[in-house]
């Protein structure tokens, strides 16, 4: 079945720093992907929509020039979490959906990337 | 968007069949129902989904009544290897219509 893959899976940085967490579509083109952020013993937080090249759409109270997302490809999206801070440590998991499949089909996340600002 | 309730937490043991239901009162005709689990520190994972009636595959049914206003997923014989967090989404079909989650179901499967 159709897969999603995110890099890295573990990242730890320096507060001040800014890190890159990737999102690709191994074998179907995704036009469009989501993001979400969970914190621990929490649900998945929607945080945007990125859009193939176009601009991203943000959920509401998520700072858009603090995470920047870049959908350059139809099969790779970039969620770049700028000046990281210790309150952004967290999970981040991206999410798409092969639009070339009938109605009715479901989402594929990545595994997920552990960010840890220190 | 439809929203979705699920009981906070369930606990089982080894061998049992467990039920977990889910209420989406305000459900729209072109939604879907999908459950997904998940691992601690991982992705979601789909498990199963359905329009209407009864779904089944190799891991999973789903029972949806007739007015669609909630769901049921039914685990048959789990393992501890179940013991996982289990959302219930409702949405429309198409890649661009996003995905929200609710608090989700933390089952316990116990020895």
């Amino acid at each position: 079945g159709a897969v999603v893959s995110q890099h890295p899976s573990r990242v730890i940085c320096k507060s001040g720093t800014s890190v890159k967490i990737e999102c690709r579509s191994l074998d179907f083109q995704a036009t469009t992907m989501f993001w979400y952020r969970q914190f621990p013993k929490q649900s998945l937080m929607l945080m945007a929509t990125s859009n193939e090249g176009s601009k991203a759409t943000y959920e509401q109270g998520v700072e858009k020039d603090k995470f920047l997302i870049n959908h350059a490809s139809l099969t790779l999206s970039t969620l770049t979490v700028t000046s990281a801070h210790p309150e952004d440590s967290s999970f981040y998991i991206c999410s798409a959906r092969d639009p070339g499949q009938g109605a009715g089909t479901e989402a594929f996340f990545g595994q997920g990337t552990r960010l840890t600002v220190v | 968007l439809a929203k979705t309730t699920q009981p906070i937490s369930m606990d089982s043991y080894e061998g049992q069949e467990v039920n977990i239901t889910c209420s989406h009162n305000n459900i729209a005709t072109n939604d879907y129902i999908t459950w997904y689990q998940q691992f601690p520190s991982q992705g979601p994972r789909f498990i199963i989904q359905g329009y209407k009636t009864k779904v089944t595959n190799e891991v999973a049914s789903l029972f949806i009544p007739a007015d669609r206003k909630s769901s049921t997923l039914s685990l048959p014989r789990v393992s501890l290897s179940d013991t996982a967090v289990y959302y219930c989404l409702v949405a429309m079909s198409g890649g661009y219509n996003k995905l929200i989650f609710g608090a989700g179901t933390r089952l316990a499967v116990h020895p």
